[in-house]
C-alpha cells in the first residue's frame, strides 16, 4: 500500500517556465512533508519542507503548497533552470518516525 | 563538516553470497536510516537506528539486518543475496528523529547481484 504517490514519472519543461511537481498521500496523520532532489550517482539532497499546519512555504525559486483536505502537495519551481533537471522525491513523516518516499518524478528542463 | 560517508561505493556479488555495507554519519548525528532505491520503486525504508537501538523497521525480509555502534557508525548486512537485491543502498543521518524529518544522505552503495 503506497502511502505517498507521485503519479507522474517524468516532466519536461522549457527553461524559464514554471515546473509543477505533484504528490498525493493517503495518511492524514503525517506531520510534515519534504521534497528532495537527486542527481545521478549522488544521494538525495533536501530541498524544502512544510509542516502540516501550514499551506505554503517558499524558499527562493521553490514553493511548496499543501492542501490537507485533498491530501495533496505540490512543488513549484519558478523560473525553471537546466540545472534543476533531476529526480524529485516527495516524502512524508510523522509519529512513525521514518520518512516515507514517493517513487520520484524525473524533471527535464530544456534550454 | 564532513557529510555522510558510505563504503563501498560499488560492489558486485553473486547469488547466495552476503554483503556488509558501512555508513559513517555526520559528526553529532545519532540517528541513521537505511533506504533501498530500485528503478521505479523510489526509496524504500529498511530500518533506522538511534543510540545503537533499532527504532523502526521497514517491510523487508529477515535477510536484511543492521546495527549501530557507539560512535553512531552503522552497518547493514544482506545475507543469501538474490538478484532482486540489486539496488542503490542509501544511508541517511539526522540529529534526532522527531523533528522536521530532514535527512542527510550519503552517495549510496550500488550493489549488483549476478
Amino acid at each position: 500500500d503506497q502511502q505517498v504517490k507521485q503519479n507522474s514519472p517524468s516532466l519536461s519543461v522549457q527553461e524559464g517556465r514554471i515546473s509543477i511537481l505533484n504528490c498525493d498521500y493517503t495518511n492524514s496523520m503525517f506531520d510534515y512533508f519534504l521534497w528532495y532532489k537527486k542527481y545521478p550517482a549522488e544521494g538525495p539532497t533536501f530541498l524544502i519542507s512544510i509542516s502540516s499546519i501550514k499551506d505554503k512555504n517558499e524558499d527562493g525559486r521553490f514553493t511548496v503548497f499543501l492542501n490537507k483536505s485533498a491530501k495533496h502537495l505540490s512543488l513549484h519551481i519558478v523560473p525553471s533552470q537546466p540545472g534543476d533537471s533531476a529526480v524529485y522525491f516527495c516524502a512524508a513523516g510523522g509519529s512513525q518516525g521514518n520518512l516515507i518516499f514517493g517513487k520520484g518524478t524525473k524533471l527535464s528542463v530544456k534550454p | 563538516k564532513a557529510g555522510v560517508t558510505q563504503t563501498p561505493r560499488y560492489l558486485i556479488k553473486t547469488r547466495g553470497q552476503q554483503v556488509t555495507l558501512s555508513c559513517s554519519p555526520i559528526s553529532g548525528h545519532r540517528s541513521v536510516s537505511w533506504y533501498q532505491q530500485t528503478p521505479g520503486q523510489g526509496l524504500q525504508f529498511l530500518f533506522e537506528y538511534f543510540s545503537e537501538t533499532q527504532r523502526n523497521k521497514g517491510n523487508f525480509p529477515g535477510r536484511f539486518s543492521g546495527r549501530q555502534f557507539s560512535n553512531s557508525r552503522s552497518e547493514m548486512n544482506v545475507s543469501t543475496l538474490e538478484l532482486g537485491d540489486s539496488a542503490l543502498y542509501l544511508c541517511a543521518s539526522s540529529l534526532v528523529t522527531e523533528n522536521t524529518g530532514e535527512l542527510f544522505f550519503g552517495e549510496g552503495s550500488r550493489l549488483t547481484v549476478l
